[in-house]
């Protein structure tokens, strides 16, 4: 069946500008996590979602980072007024329920450059 | 709060080698431990994991055992093949099921 998709693959933007990062779950999972990549880095953790609500928001940096799964299915990943070092790899991931022993399959990413 | 740290790599092997990498964490309770692999061009898989003290994880010829006692799951394989080229990340998940990874470790095996 089909993994965890992301898209855009990859998104140049300038320092100010809004983005939406969006994350297609495998279809039943329903806990969705977002992590952030950045270079020579492990990835970190940002917002998790169980079912539409987010259960654990602890990670995201600052206010201008926000994420909604208003359906329980798709999430979307908003950035506000992006700045240089918000440029990184954004991740998602799924799985069946949010028990830490469910394994998260990760999607491809989506790149973001902020210049 | 809780962590993992990993040996910095690069790691550059010649085929057939035996590989370790190192990991511990620090956690309160009792975690899982897992190690993610990245290929290049692909997204994060999950190699292998261990839930409890003494649990063995294993995959595709990659073993790691969960030490509790000196807080430690290394990765270990007899013998690394080309194909094995890619970033290993070793991860816990702790009261929570968010996972927090270490840096990676790149391995590159030479033919």
């Amino acid at each position: 069946g089909a993994g965890v998709s992301q898209t855009p693959s990859n998104k140049v933007t300038e320092k100010g500008k809004y983005v939406e990062l969006r994350c297609d779950p495998i279809s039943g999972h329903t806990a969705l996590y977002w992590y952030r990549q950045s270079l020579g880095q492990g990835p970190e953790f940002l917002i998790y979602f169980q079912g539409t609500g987010a259960a654990d928001d602890s990670g995201l940096p600052n206010d201008r980072f926000f994420a909604v799964r208003p359906e329980g299915s798709v999430s979307t990943l908003k950035i506000q007024r992006t700045e240089r070092g918000d440029s990184a790899v954004y991740l998602c991931a799924s799985s069946w329920t949010s028990g830490r022993l469910d394994e998260q399959f990760f999607g491809p990413g989506t790149r973001l450059t902020v210049l | 709060g809780d962590s993992v740290t990993q040996m910095e790599g690069p790691v550059t092997l010649s085929e057939e080698a035996f590989l370790t990498i190192n990991c511990t964490y620090t956690a309160t309770g009792y975690p899982s431990l897992f190690w993610y692999v990245q290929y290049p061009g692909e997204g994060l898989q999950l190699l292998l994991k261990a839930t409890k003290a003494d649990d063995k994880g294993s995959n595709k010829g990659f073993e790691a055992t969960y030490r509790k006692e000196t807080t430690s799951f290394h990765l270990e394989k007899g013998s690394v093949q080309v194909s094995d080229s890619a970033v290993y990340f070793c991860a816990l998940s702790g009261a929570t099921n968010k996972l927090i990874f270490g840096t990676g470790t790149l391995l590159a095996v030479q033919p």
